[in-house]
């Protein structure tokens, strides 16, 4: 079975809020996260890493937040656009290179 | 052009009938992925090739997929005897410096009628 999933299918935000999507895995062995975005007709787009010897990371209006103590991870985007909507996907490594998808969160962004 | 490339978009098949897809990686990438996404689903692992190396097929659902990648580049996943099941996105990705920088196609949907 799939070791990575997602709390809720789907997330609407109105626009200029904050969005926090979140993310649960069960492999205590998986050393390596990824979100990625994936907009209808396209594969995913990377949008941030981390690596499970942090607990945060910023990007661009993104950050990531790791809690190795309940598995679970979380994606907040800032200031959320139009052009945040889409599918978003949280990934773990626990082999050298083999990901594990969860089934993916709709953002809808309300104007 | 400079992104994974992936053909046809969009296939429809008969069951039984046998399909080929073909994924175009990024010029100098050693690493190339193929995964599906069936609908409302994540993304499924199908196989890996590294350079050289042997693939991992741990992820082929059966014996009716197979793949395979030309002097390191071109990759073609081929199904055979398609059933209804194996309707899905079929994405390649293909990466220089490990999986977090992987680039996806946007994907073959295989439809199997």
């Amino acid at each position: 079975g799939e070791s990575v999933g997602l709390h809720l299918p789907t997330l609407s935000v109105q626009e200029g809020d904050n969005s926090i999507i979140n993310c649960a895995y069960s492999n205590s062995a998986s050393d390596y996260f990824i979100w990625y975005k994936q907009e209808s007709g396209k594969g995913p787009q990377f949008i941030i890493d981390i690596r499970s010897n942090m607990d945060k990371r910023q990007g661009q209006r993104v950050t990531v937040l790791l809690n190795k103590t309940v598995k679970h991870l979380s994606l907040q985007i800032a200031a959320t656009q139009p052009g945040d909507s889409a599918v978003y996907f949280c990934a773990e490594n626990s082999d050298d290179y083999k990901l594990s998808f969860g089934a993916g969160t709709t953002v809808t962004v309300r104007a | 052009g400079a992104g994974v490339s992936q053909s046809p978009s969009n296939k429809v098949t008969e069951k039984g009938k046998d399909v080929e897809l073909r994924c175009d990686p990024i010029s100098g990438h050693t690493a190339l992925y193929w995964y599906r996404q069936s609908l409302g689903q994540g993304l499924e692992f199908l196989i890996y090739f590294q350079g050289n190396s042997a693939p991992d097929k741990s992820g082929l659902p059966s014996d009716r997929f197979s793949a395979e990648r030309t002097g390191g580049s071109v990759s073609t996943l081929t199904i055979q005897r398609t059933q209804q099941e194996d309707s899905a996105v079929y994405l390649c990705a293909s990466s220089s410096s490990g999986v977090s920088e992987a680039f996806f196609g946007q994907g073959t949907r295989l439809t199997v009628v």
